[in-house]
């Protein structure tokens, strides 16, 4: 069984402070893993993907097998960051396609 | 496109009554999901559809829920009879393949509030 863990459910820091949500994953074989972002009023949206090893509105994240983490970075925190943060894992079905798993979501917020 | 299209916005009844939640994914796509957002476990994944039929149930709560996929552009979820505790957000999200790398596009949910 797949299993995603968000340790925080809040993350408070200051605007040009570093940040780093956690995320900690179970998974048999081998991941896939996401972070979405809810931010306020709008849908919920795929941030970045480990896959693609990309750097998404400062934000990156390196999968660690070997911590079996996934955690999100940005060096410099910036007001319009605040928002909910979800790490996912994907894998496949038996019976066709691939089920994504979320953690219960980190709210982050960005102060002045 | 105008993306994963859900209704109702918002939905409030009364606990006993029966609830309908719909869905219509982006066109061509043929991966349907509904999840459900609350603030204690986060989202949930309730069911799983690929090309129309069900793959993963396992979230279901309870027998109370059900959902439907009777054709490629359109899924119900129904709660019969609802209760309280089914209060949350209900999303609805579709991708276009069976990749495990596929990215999910969500729609704007639907709030639930039983009484």
């Amino acid at each position: 069984a797949q299993r995603v863990t968000q340790p925080e459910k809040l993350l408070s820091v200051f605007k040009g402070a570093p940040v780093e949500l956690k995320c900690n994953y179970s998974y048999s074989g081998s991941p896939e893993l996401f972070w979405y972002v809810q931010y306020s009023r709008q849908r919920l949206q795929l941030l970045l993907r480990h896959i693609s090893r990309e750097s998404i509105k400062g934000f990156t994240a390196d999968l660690n097998k070997g911590e079996t983490s996934f955690h999100l970075k940005k060096p410099f925190a910036q007001e319009e960051d605040s928002a909910m943060y979800y790490c996912a894992l994907s894998a496949q079905l038996t019976g066709g396609g691939n089920k994504l798993t979320f953690g219960t979501g980190t709210q982050l917020k960005v102060e002045l | 496109d105008a993306g994963v299209i859900q209704s109702p916005r918002h939905e409030v009844t009364e606990m006993g009554q029966e609830v309908t939640l719909r869905c219509k994914p982006i066109s061509g796509h043929n991966s349907l999901f509904w999840y459900r957002q609350t603030m204690m476990r986060g989202l949930e994944l309730l069911i799983y559809f690929n090309n129309n039929v069900p793959i993963d149930d396992s979230g279901m709560p309870e027998d109370r829920f059900s959902a439907k996929m009777p054709n490629a552009s359109f899924s119900t979820l129904k709660i019969q009879p609802s209760e309280p505790r089914d209060s949350a957000v209900y999303f609805c999200a579709s991708s276009s393949g069976t990749l495990t790398n596929e990215k999910l596009f969500f729609g704007s949910g639907t709030q639930l509030s039983v009484l």
